[in-house]
């Protein structure tokens, strides 16, 4: 069974502070998302990596998929009280239309 | 577009009653995911349709959860009989095939039906 795990589970942090958010699998996927989901709403795309070492920006988030396809990262910079979601990533398998979501990251952020 | 459509937004029953959940995919769409989350579980899909037909069904915890698409623009999940283990959220996503990136595409979810089995 393939896993995704995210760490950390919970972050709180001060508006204005760096993060990075971590998502590890022992599986190569073919493609890997971040969604960011809010109370009450169903997750939203952030962005999808297909390539091994890619790195894509969206304003002040950073996304980066591990070169062995196993991995991926979430950098936020300068995060922002509008930040506030549980990040979850999600990977599948070549061949395959079925993404296995990760555990989840729950970021707070005070402003 | 009005995007995915979910109803009932919350449903509360009781053990061994029957309960179906209704999704509405956005218009153009040709895959349908249903998803359950919880917060010991998180989000796992149970069964996704293409083009109306079921491709993967083996996310579906037992026989008590049945999933249709009798057309394009209209899916169900039943559970029956419910069970107290059965209280999550429920969500519904569509998509449509993207050409060029294999498996990558954009799932579009719904605001998700609360269930809650008591």
């Amino acid at each position: 069974t393939q896993l995704l795990e995210q760490s950390p589970q919970f972050l709180s942090i001060q508006e204005g502070e760096n993060l990075t958010v971590y998502c590890n699998s022992s599986s190569v996927f073919s493609s890997l998302q971040w969604y960011r989901q809010e109370p009450g709403e169903g997750p939203v795309l952030l962005v999808t990596v297909v390539t091994g070492g890619e790195v894509k920006k969206l304003k002040r988030l950073t996304f980066q998929f591990g070169d062995a396809r196993k991995d991926s990262s979430l950098h936020i910079t300068a995060a922002q009280p509008g930040d506030t979601g549980l990040y979850l990533c999600a990977g599948a398998a070549s061949g395959t239309y079925k993404y296995i979501f990760g555990t989840g990251t729950r970021l707070k952020v005070l402003a | 577009d009005a995007g995915v459509i979910q109803s009932p937004r919350h449903e509360v029953t009781e053990m061994g009653q029957e309960v179906t959940l209704r999704c509405k995919p956005i218009s153009g769409h040709d895959y349908l995911f249903w998803y359950r989350q919880t917060m010991m579980r998180g989000l796992e899909l149970l069964i996704y349709f293409n083009n109306n037909v079921p491709i993967d069904d083996s996310g579906m915890p037992e026989d008590r959860f049945s999933a249709k698409m009798p057309n394009a623009s209209f899916s169900t999940l039943k559970i029956q009989p419910s069970e107290p283990r059965d209280s999550a959220v429920y969500f519904c996503a569509s998509s449509f095939e993207e050409t060029g990136e294999w498996g990558s595409y954009e799932q579009y979810f719904g605001p998700g039906t609360r269930l809650t089995v008591t």
